[in-house]
């Protein structure tokens, strides 16, 4: 088990450029998340998937974000025209069941900044 | 909207004091409810989870107590120590079609000093 792992670890990008960020989950966990956290606040939920099958996006993203899991193994999260608004750290997680709920497994983010 | 509330939000104490921080919810009809751990710009630790059904869950000199009625959970730490610095975060997961999605509180930074 060598935890979530997310790449790259810090991103700057002029405004209207378009990033990509990966996340490599847990082999065994089926599911996968991507949460958004700005400064001072808690992260938020942005979109999961359960093997490939992307079953839901939170309304904070906008039609400029995709993210995709093929395979059900890694994912990607790109963000198109990329706006000041956007600079975030991102977080990918992935999930396992236990008793009582799901065991997550957080990576240490992306940090975008958008200049 | 903020569905989760954290107080306090920051809280700076000496070595050894047990401290109480707080979480309270708007949505009674939780599933269940976690604490984590984020240390300065990485990611989060999972440090306890309380089954809706659960009164309180232990693990070392931590203790979280869920209230599903009145929507509070209290994380108690004994005996601080100086790596117990980070931020707290608690999030419940509502179940149901929102199975597996966290619902995060704003965090308490927590400073203890040698």
């Amino acid at each position: 088990d060598t935890g979530v792992s997310q790449d790259p670890r810090h991103k700057i990008t002029k405004r209207g450029q378009n990033v990509t960020f990966r996340c490599d989950p847990i082999s065994e966990h089926n599911r996968l998340y991507w949460y958004r956290q700005t400064l001072g606040q808690g992260p938020e939920f942005l979109t999961y998937f359960q093997n490939e099958a992307q079953l839901e996006k939170s309304r904070l993203l906008s039609d400029r974000f995709s993210a995709e899991r093929p395979k059900g193994s890694f994912s990607t999260l790109e963000i198109q025209r990329t706006e000041q608004g956007d600079s975030a750290m991102y977080l990918c997680a992935s999930s396992k069941a236990q008793a009582g709920g799901l065991r997550y497994t957080f990576g240490s983010g992306t940090r975008l900044t958008v200049v | 909207k903020q569905e989760v509330t954290q107080i306090p939000a920051a809280l700076s104490v000496p070595e050894g004091e047990n401290l109480v921080l707080n979480c309270s919810f708007t949505d009674s009809a939780i599933y269940n409810l976690q604490w984590f751990r984020q240390d300065p710009g990485k990611g989060l630790t999972s440090l306890l989870l309380i089954q809706s059904s659960q009164r309180e869950q232990t693990s070392g000199r931590l203790n979280a107590s869920l209230d599903k009625s009145s929507g509070r959970s209290t994380l108690y730490i004994a005996a601080s120590q100086p790596g117990d610095s980070a931020t707290y975060l608690c999030a419940y997961d509502a179940g149901g079609t929102s199975y597996g999605k966290l619902t995060f509180g704003q965090g308490t930074i927590l400073t203890v000093h040698p």
